[in-house]
């Protein structure tokens, strides 16, 4: 699996827009990208997956340079319900490497009002 | 999410005491994992099962056994419960096809005394 980077920690404010960039410098050609949210105490909750451009959801957008080698999580207008931990992962969307699957520290997003 | 159950939710043992949690999903996916979360980390993988006949150990195996009865259910046992085995524990399901869109039960709170 290809090993991600992400900051720490993001603080905004409500009704921001927020952009969380994950890096993934040894990324393989058939690896997609995956962002996960978490609350406290909950189990972690898919949120948007993609290959290449840009992919958008109900909840956010994901955008992808050309090279593959960070990805960018677009949040519109967060509110405090945002405030939780985001994850970033990156792999074969078939599971290859499975055994190697870490989640990481994720980034934690603080919403203020 | 409602689709991927663990029992108990809440669970205090002592050392040496074998025990076991248990994950039960209604969305037939032929993929679950065992993950553990402990304070202020990411998640680890224990093990992990594509179907009934193929179980694979994860990062941190050690300590564990799993058990696939069935496509839907899939048990983790403590063997002998150690203290450093005090963690937050999740199950979830995939579908082959998307197999990072993963669905979290909603935890087990394991304390080992």
């Amino acid at each position: 699996l290809a090993k991600t980077t992400q900051p720490i920690s993001m603080d905004s404010y409500e009704g921001q827009e927020v952009n969380i960039t994950c890096s993934h410098n040894n990324i393989a050609t058939n690896d997609y990208i995956t962002w996960y949210q978490q609350f406290p105490s909950q189990g972690p909750r898919f949120i948007i997956q993609g290959y290449k451009t840009k992919v958008t959801n109900e909840v956010a957008s994901l955008f992808i340079p050309a090279d593959r080698k960070s990805s960018t999580l677009s949040l519109p207008r967060v509110s405090l319900s945002d405030t939780a931990v985001y994850y970033c992962l990156v792999g074969d969307r078939y599971g290859g490497a499975t055994n190697k699957l870490i989640f990481g520290t994720g980034t934690l997003l603080a919403v203020q009002p | 999410d409602a689709d991927v159950t663990q029992t108990p939710r809440n669970r205090i043992t002592k050392t040496g005491k074998r025990i076991m949690l248990e994950c039960s999903q209604t969305k037939g996916h032929d993929r679950m994992y065992w993950y553990r979360q402990d304070p202020g980390l990411g998640l680890r993988l224990i093990y992990y099962s594509f179907d009934v006949k193929d179980i694979n150990k994860g990062e941190i195996s050690d300590g564990y056994s799993v058990s696939r009865q069935a496509q839907a259910k899939f048990s983790l046992s403590l063997e002998s419960a150690i203290p450093n085995q005090t963690a937050l524990y999740f199950c979830a399901t995939s579908d082959r096809d998307r197999h990072y869109e993963q669905y979290f039960g909603p935890g087990t709170r394991l304390t080992v005394t």
